[in-house]
């Protein structure tokens, strides 16, 4: 079985400022790792994921992830946010050798709140 | 736009009532998904469909019931919901062919039960 905790569940930052996300996890087996995110009146949609090699992932909006197999820990910065970050996000793991399907367990969420 | 359409965006029923909340993608996905998300919890997953058939079922009370009538198709059919049951009900889809696929998510229907 696995889990995640998502510490925190709000996150206000002022616009530019550097902001990063807490996301630890725990797992029997192997794992992939994937940051969703969702803005108002959205479902979800993938920023990075991490499946293997380089530990730092970046996504094409300036995110990016570390993972971190000692601290079993995937965080998500960026060094200068907008306000059109404003959303929620949510970390994720996955199986590895899951089969056809995904076995993805969420994260409970945390709200990035950008102030002008 | 992620290719999934979910109907309808919002959906007010009675305990009583019976209603169906609908998905359709046209990705050529395999793998189709329904999604509780509450506030404050982490997203439920509680039915999965590969290749049309149901591969999960995660002890979703039999007042929830899924139709996959075929690949681009997916239907959860409410009857006798509880007030509890408000939330929002994410479909999703992924291609079905690896483990490390994304899901791709439509916009959700909010249900409020009465």
């Amino acid at each position: 079985a696995q889990s995640v905790t998502q510490l925190d569940s709000q996150v206000p930052v002022f616009e530019e400022a550097p902001v990063e996300l807490r996301c630890n996890y725990s797992s029997s087996v192997s794992v992939y790792l994937f940051w969703y995110v969702q803005y108002p009146n959205q479902g979800l949609q993938l920023l990075l994921k991490y499946l293997s090699g380089s530990t730092l992932v970046e996504s094409i909006n300036g995110f990016e992830a570390e993972f971190n197999k000692s601290q079993t820990s995937f965080h998500l910065r960026k060094p200068s946010v907008h306000i059109s970050d404003t959303a929620e996000y949510f970390c994720a793991v996955s199986p590895m050798n899951s089969g056809g399907y995904q076995k993805v367990t969420f994260g409970i969420g945390t709200k990035l709140q950008v102030i002008p | 736009e992620t290719g999934v359409t979910q109907t309808p965006r919002h959906l007010v029923m009675g305990m009583t009532n019976k209603k169906s909340l609908k998905c359709e993608q046209h990705l050529g996905h395999n793998a189709m998904y329904w999604y509780k998300q509450s506030a404050k919890k982490p997203l439920e997953l509680m039915f999965v469909y590969s290749l049309e058939e149901r591969v999960e079922n995660n002890s979703v009370p039999s007042r929830f019931s899924p139709e996959c009538p075929n690949s681009s198709h997916l239907f959860l059919h409410l009857h006798t919901l509880q007030p509890e049951d408000s939330a929002l009900y994410l479909c999703a889809s992924s291609p079905g062919q690896t483990s490390n696929e994304k899901l791709f998510f439509g916009s959700g229907t909010q249900l409020s039960v009465l």
